[in-house]
């Protein structure tokens, strides 16, 4: 069955430092494959998204994430995070049925 | 643009009351979903509208919760009798068309059901 595992829970990062975000996803072709972010009280916001071609895929707000067919994953990266992206966020992927299925969210702190 | 629009914000109500939520999508958006949100969790989709048709509402609670769009715009979800359990938010998403993978959230409806 098409899962997705997002593994940290939570993570906190200083601004500035890098960011990398965790994603993994079980399905026996190559998925459709998502970043959300969700801030407090808002509704979700694509970051960005893969469907075929360039495995690196760059984003909106600086962030870019890289397919890895090998690893079943799709990480998400930011060089130099800043204190506004402290937020929820959340890896989907879609099949064939083109249903998103939904990680469970990585929530972001950020020192300043 | 106009992005998509989600009332109440915040609802508060005794189990057992009935509750209702509206949705307007933004305006072309052929595909109307509904998803439930619970703390801590991923959105879980309740039911997919394309047009005024249902597409898939296997896990929308039907003893409960029943959704329509009957001009193929704007979507009413309504809840009764809530439960405890239905706290949650509840996100209104639109996508062109079903076959367009990008979905557009509104700010979503947060549900308190004491």
């Amino acid at each position: 069955a098409q899962s997705v595992t997002q593994p940290d829970i939570h993570i906190t990062v200083s601004e500035g430092a890098s960011l990398e975000l965790r994603c993994n996803y079980s399905y026996g072709a190559t998925p459709y494959l998502f970043w959300y972010v969700q801030s407090p009280g808002q509704g979700l916001q694509l970051l960005l998204k893969y469907f075929s071609g360039d495995t690196l895929v760059q984003g909106i707000k600086g962030f870019e994430a890289e397919f890895k067919r090998s690893q079943s994953s799709f990480n998400l990266r930011k060089p130099s995070v800043h204190w506004s992206d402290a937020a929820e966020y959340f890896c989907a992927c879609a099949g064939n049925n083109r249903k998103l299925i939904w990680g469970l969210g990585t929530s972001l702190a950020v020192n300043p | 643009e106009a992005g998509v629009a989600q009332s109440p914000r915040y609802k508060i109500i005794e189990k057992r009351q009935s509750v209702a939520f509206w949705c307007n999508p933004i305006s072309g958006h052929a595909t109307l979903y509904w998803y439930q949100q619970i703390l801590g969790q991923g959105p879980k989709l309740l039911i997919q509208f394309q047009n005024n048709g249902v597409v898939d509402d296997s896990q929308l609670p039907k003893d409960r919760f029943s959704a329509e769009r009957l001009k193929g715009v704007d979507s009413t979800l309504k809840i009764q009798p809530a439960k405890l359990e239905d706290s949650a938010v509840y996100l209104c998403a639109s996508s062109l068309q079903g076959g367009d993978y990008e979905q557009y959230f509104g700010p979503g409806t947060r549900l308190t059901v004491t």
